[in-house]
């Protein structure tokens, strides 16, 4: 059974920083395109990040490009979203979703991120 | 960036009904379109992707069509759990997107 479990969420003052980390089971990690999606509260759904198999190639939404980053460690088959320069606006659950051919088929139960002073 | 327009925003229908969700594209994406369903408190589930292929376990109830800009989600004699908001997304062009969400509600 495919698990997703993203931790690390909480309270950050703006322009603070904060790690989300997704430990993934399952399936064959190093197979798998990974995601960040996250969802503002009562809001609709946006990508924010996603990196390939071996994490040498990451990309990014406009909105996060040059404050977060996106890793893996396939070895211990975890995926990490490293956030800096946090905004009020990147209040939001964030959730870990498998990549397949561009579809997310899988999801974690997601990590609030609160922005807040 | 890909923009997708979700209409309506809101449909309300009764069990038994058919429910159809549209999803237009500002540019093409060929058939690089799917579907999402959130209900409340819940993550979404993938329901159609390639615009018309359903995921696993997905009931053959739900079907997607269309390509290129407009694409279109049916959902045949609604069920209790099939009321809650449906996402299109696409993934033919960086960075992908997703529409805004069409709530669909008992009447």
């Amino acid at each position: 059974e495919v698990q997703l479990v993203e931790s690390g969420g909480g309270l950050v003052q703006p322009g603070g920083s904060l790690r989300l980390s997704c430990a993934a089971s399952g399936f064959t990690f190093s197979s798998s395109w990974m995601n960040w999606v996250r969802q503002a509260p009562g809001k609709g759904l946006e990508w924010v990040a996603n990196i390939n198999l071996d994490g040498r190639d990451e990309y990014y939404g406009d909105s996060v490009k040059g404050r977060f980053n996106i890793s893996r460690d396939n070895a211990d088959n975890l995926l990490f979203l490293q956030m800096m320069s946090v905004r009020v606006e990147d209040t939001a659950v964030y959730y870990c979703a498998r990549g397949r051919y561009g579809v997310f088929d899988y999801w974690g139960q997601g990590t609030l991120v609160t922005v807040s002073s | 960036e890909i923009v997708l327009t979700q209409s309506p925003g809101t449909l309300s229908l009764s069990p038994g009904e058919r429910a159809t969700l549209s999803c237009r594209a500002s540019q093409s994406v060929s058939g690089n379109l799917a579907w999402y369903q959130q209900k409340p408190g819940q993550v979404p589930r993938l329901l159609i992707y390639a615009a018309s292929s359903r995921a696993t376990g997905i009931p053959d109830r739900f079907s997607g069509s269309g390509s290129g800009t407009d694409f279109t989600l049916t959902i045949n004699r609604l069920e209790p759990e099939d009321f809650a908001v449906y996402y299109c997304q696409q993934y033919g062009n960086s960075p992908k997107t997703f529409g805004q969400g069409t709530k669909v509600e008992i009447k």
